[in-house]
């Protein structure tokens, strides 16, 4: 399996909205509903933002939503804010979890 | 609260192997699977497998299947990962993470802190 193909960075204003997309293909994201995203800040350990797609853990922000469209997901964080400033990893899960090479969103 | 406490970093030579723990405390072990997922300096995760504390049944990615082995000591609510034949590029930092509840036990949503291997001659 390759990896997802995610953006290498993205970056935006506070207040503004991103989308960081991630491209599989109709193996894997195509296929299945099972999109998850996590963030990664610097030396800190991934936190799950989105799972089955577009659905929060409980404590995440409403400003994170998940979608897809045929082989590719998306993570959108609106009114961007300092502290979203990481490393977004999207993964689609088979018959075992394959993350994304990552994505650094840099708040400007 | 719910935490996984990782061991201490590790320093091997090549060829070696590295057994990594992972304590859980704050839920019932054996209820929720256990991921093993790496992360090389500068670069993405990596998932390595998985372990089911229940049964001690593991899933294993095709690039780690026959050297890594996965196991779980119940009476102390414990989680392993050991890696033999230790190369450099295996240098890393290695994390244990929960599976979500049954039937999302795929997504990882409590991670420990990772451990750093880092392996030198």
């Amino acid at each position: 399996q390759s990896a997802l193909t995610q953006p290498a960075s993205v970056s935006g204003s506070p207040g503004q909205s991103i989308t960081i997309s991630c491209t599989g293909t109709s193996s894997d994201v195509g296929g299945y509903n099972y999109v998850s995203w996590y963030q990664q800040h610097p030396g800190k350990a991934p936190k799950l933002m989105i799972y089955d797609v577009s659905n929060r853990p409980s404590g995440v922000s409403n400003r994170f939503s998940g979608s897809k469209s045929g082989n590719t997901a998306s993570l959108t964080i609106s009114g961007l804010q300092a502290e979203d400033e990481a490393d977004y990893y999207c993964s689609s899960y088979t018959s075992s979890p394959l993350f994304g090479g990552g994505t650094k969103l840099t708040v400007l | 609260q719910v935490q996984l406490v990782q061991s201490g970093a590790e320093v091997k030579k090549p060829g070696a192997s590295v057994k990594v723990s992972c304590k859980a405390s704050g839920y019932t072990f054996t209820g929720y699977y256990m991921h093993w997922v790496r992360q090389a300096p500068g670069q993405g995760l990596e998932w390595m497998g998985w372990i089911n504390p229940n049964s001690g049944g593991t899933n294993y990615a095709q690039k780690f299947q026959g050297w890594v082995t996965m196991t779980r000591d119940t009476s102390i609510s414990t989680a392993y990962m050991e890696l033999s034949r230790l190369r450099s590029d295996d240098t890393a930092v290695y994390y244990c993470a929960r599976g979500l509840a049954p039937p999302y036990y795929y997504y990882m949503d409590v991670w420990g802190k990772g451990t750093t291997v880092t392996v030198s001659s």
